[in-house]
């Protein structure tokens, strides 16, 4: 069972660049590493996702050193509208997937 | 569209009482979940179904009992409801066994026990 760990809460101003890490020291070779968006009162919403080195879509890029052991998500010049929780979660093919969520981080953007 | 659609969004009752929340899917996946979210914000798992077959049956209380008619529902359903039961109850679902693909999640169904 990975589990994780990450910062309970982060500030940043509006056009910063964010990374927040996710701890998981005990990540099986199976596991992949993907990061959740949640908003108040909504479900969560998926960034992005990878299994090792780094990955990057129109909205993130995730950085994972070799050994696996943490993840960095990095959100370049956020906004006001990126104020919400993220969630570190590592998956596994195997029979014992877990699907364990991290605590989250609560980022918020401000002027 | 709504991909995944939860009902009822909001829920409030009594100690004691039996509830259902349902879950429909329209994205074709074969994997559905249901998570709970309680008052911290912690984002746990409780069941997963695949093809109307549960694969995932986290430590939850045997109160708590899905049921998947088929591969685009899963609906669950809670006994003998307890103070410690008010939380929100996501339903997600996904292409990919066991949550290597993306997960979707509906809108959350907020369940308050008095």
């Amino acid at each position: 069972l990975a589990k994780t760990t990450q910062p309970i809460s982060m500030d940043s101003y509006e056009g910063q660049e964010v990374n927040i890490t996710c701890s998981h020291n005990n990540i099986a070779t199976n596991d992949y590493i993907t990061w959740y968006q949640q908003f108040p009162s909504q479900g969560p919403r998926f960034i992005i996702q990878g299994y090792k080195t780094k990955v990057t879509n129109e909205v993130a890029s995730l950085f994972i050193p070799a050994d696996r052991k943490s993840s960095t998500l990095s959100l370049p010049r956020v906004s006001l509208s990126d104020t919400a929780v993220y969630y570190c979660l590592v998956a596994s093919t195997g029979t014992a997937s877990k699907l364990t969520f991290g605590t989250g981080t609560r980022l918020q953007v401000t002027l | 569209d709504t991909a995944v659609s939860q009902t009822p969004k909001y829920l409030v009752t009594q100690m004691g009482n039996d509830k259902s929340i349902k879950c429909e899917q329209n994205l074709g996946h074969d994997t559905m979940y249901w998570y709970k979210q309680d008052s911290k914000k912690f984002l746990k798992i409780m069941f997963s179904y695949n093809n109307k077959e549960l694969i995932i049956n986290e430590t939850v209380p045997n109160r708590f009992s899905p049921k998947s008619p088929d591969k685009a529902h899963l609906n669950l359903h809670i006994n003998s409801l307890e103070l410690g039961d008010s939380a929100v109850y996501f339903c997600a679902s996904s292409q990919v066994e066991r949550g290597l693909g993306e997960l979707f999640f509906g809108e959350g169904s907020r369940l308050t026990v008095l």
